[in-house]
């Protein structure tokens, strides 16, 4: 168990449709990160938020946005959702304290999303 | 964008036997890390490697930082049925956390 809790665990849903996929990070964890993972491929960076403050964006689409709480618990909005949004998606979490450089990051279970 | 070719794409091992995946990329890494998933799982960190050249084991993983930085393998020694999973390396750049993922190696067990 990394500590890293996402929800839900499994989501179906239709195309068009928006979904909210939740993160909660390790305690203590300033930094999140979300992944998504399609079917047998590697993981792909979406974003990171640092203590409430988008950090990095990667291959994140218009249609995706994310934010991080002030509780430090983060959200990933997926909207107007295609059959290719069908992923696996990770949130992982990383202590933070060199501001989220060079540290390991603990990943949560994921939330296998699919669109009809 | 960086791509991180994997190879091979999945292997089948016997127990006891060794197994060898590496990762190679046109760009430069300043770490290099190799995950492991089991299925339903996210992926957990096994090696980190920090420097060009150096050389990590972790109990009967063993993994390299290629001297170019453009590559790293890792080794399993004397497989155990509980190897099997898919295994994925990562590379991170100077700036940021941000990592990129290899396509990963799916490791079976030989019928």
């Amino acid at each position: 168990d990394s500590g890293v809790t996402q929800t839900p665990k499994h989501l179906i849903t239709a195309t068009g449709q928006r979904v909210t996929l939740r993160c909660s990070p390790r305690s203590g964890d300033l930094s999140v990160y979300w992944y998504q993972q399609s079917l047998d491929q590697g993981l792909q960076f979406l974003i990171q938020y640092y203590n409430g403050e988008e950090r990095a964006k990667g291959n994140i689409l218009e249609r995706f946005s994310a934010q991080q709480f002030p509780d430090l618990h983060s959200e990933l909005n997926l909207s107007s959702l295609e059959l290719g949004d069908s992923a696996l998606y990770f949130c992982a979490s990383s202590p933070g304290t060199s501001g989220g450089l060079q540290e390991t990051q603990y990943f949560g279970p994921g939330t296998r999303l699919l669109v009809l | 964008g960086q791509q991180l070719n994997q190879s091979p794409q999945s292997m089948f091992i016997q127990e006891g036997e060794d197994v060898s995946m590496n990762c190679t990329s046109s760009s430069i890494f300043n770490t290099w890390l190799w995950y492991k998933q089991d299925p339903g799982e996210g992926p957990v960190l096994l090696i980190a490697l920090y420097k060009a050249g150096e050389l990590t084991s972790n109990g009967r993983l063993t993994a390299q930082f290629g001297i170019t930085r453009k590559d790293s393998f890792l080794n399993i020694s004397a497989s155990i049925p509980s190897d099997v999973g898919i295994y994925f390396c990562a590379g991170r750049q100077a700036a940021g956390n941000k990592l990129t993922f290899g396509g990963g190696t799916r490791v079976l067990v030989k019928p």
